[in-house]
């Protein structure tokens, strides 16, 4: 069965801490591991990864996948208050099916 | 850009009755996703559409629920009767599936907040 874990399931940090979020993950036929953050509402996409070593970045936010050790890592520098969400990691099994993890919440406080 | 609409945005229902969610994808989105979020499970896929059609809704319960697209711009989920167990956050993203584009993330939706009693 495909399975993603995300670690950790939660976390508090201070304002202007980097923040280091886990996903691993096992599917047959990875075709790429997306990221997202929710915040009230919607999941609002953040990051597409299909190559390993490769960094995403926006802004404070980057990501990247190592393909052979079945993980991924998303690093929030500079975190600000409008950081704390929770954020979803999801990996693309077959042509269109996401496999979801349960998510880490991240509290940026003051 | 109008993102993927949906509604009701809460329902408050009794048990045994029955319950209908409705999305409109963005426009030109060929592929459509019914997913409901708990805070037990996480996100779960329970169906998704190509093209109006259904390509997999295994994780849909078949007894009680039902999933339709009529049109290109329309679905609805029906949950009938709805259960307790049936409250959570539905939601529904859509996603371009153009020939040659085949890496392209979703689209969410603001969710439903279904609540039966």
């Amino acid at each position: 069965e495909d399975k993603v874990v995300q670690s950790p399931l939660s976390l508090v940090v201070h304002e202007g801490d980097t923040v280091t979020l886990n996903c691993s993950y096992e599917v047959t036929n990875f075709r790429s591991l997306l990221w997202y953050k929710q915040e009230k509402k919607a999941p609002t996409f953040l990051f597409m990864l299909t190559s390993s070593g490769i960094e995403k970045k926006s802004g404070r936010l980057s990501s990247i996948l190592d393909k052979k050790e079945l993980f991924s890592i998303l690093n929030i520098t500079a975190t600000q208050t409008g950081d704390s969400a929770v954020y979803l990691c999801a990996v693309a099994s077959g042509f269109q099916k996401l496999v979801f993890g349960t998510g880490t919440r991240l509290l940026v406080s003051p | 850009d109008a993102g993927v609409i949906q509604s009701p945005r809460h329902e408050v229902t009794e048990m045994g009755q029955e319950v209908t969610l409705r999305c409109k994808p963005i426009s030109g989105h060929d592929y459509l996703f019914w997913y409901r979020q708990t805070m037990m499970q996480g996100l779960e896929l329970l169906v998704y559409f190509n093209n109006k059609a259904v390509m997999d809704d295994s994780g849909m319960p078949k007894d009680r629920f039902s999933a339709k697209m009529p049109n290109a711009s329309f679905s609805t989920l029906k949950i009938q009767p709805s259960e307790p167990r049936d409250s959570a956050v539905y939601f529904c993203a859509s996603r371009i599936g153009t020939v040659g584009i085949s890496n392209q993330p979703q689209h969410f939706g603001d969710g439903t907040r279904l609540s039966i009693l």
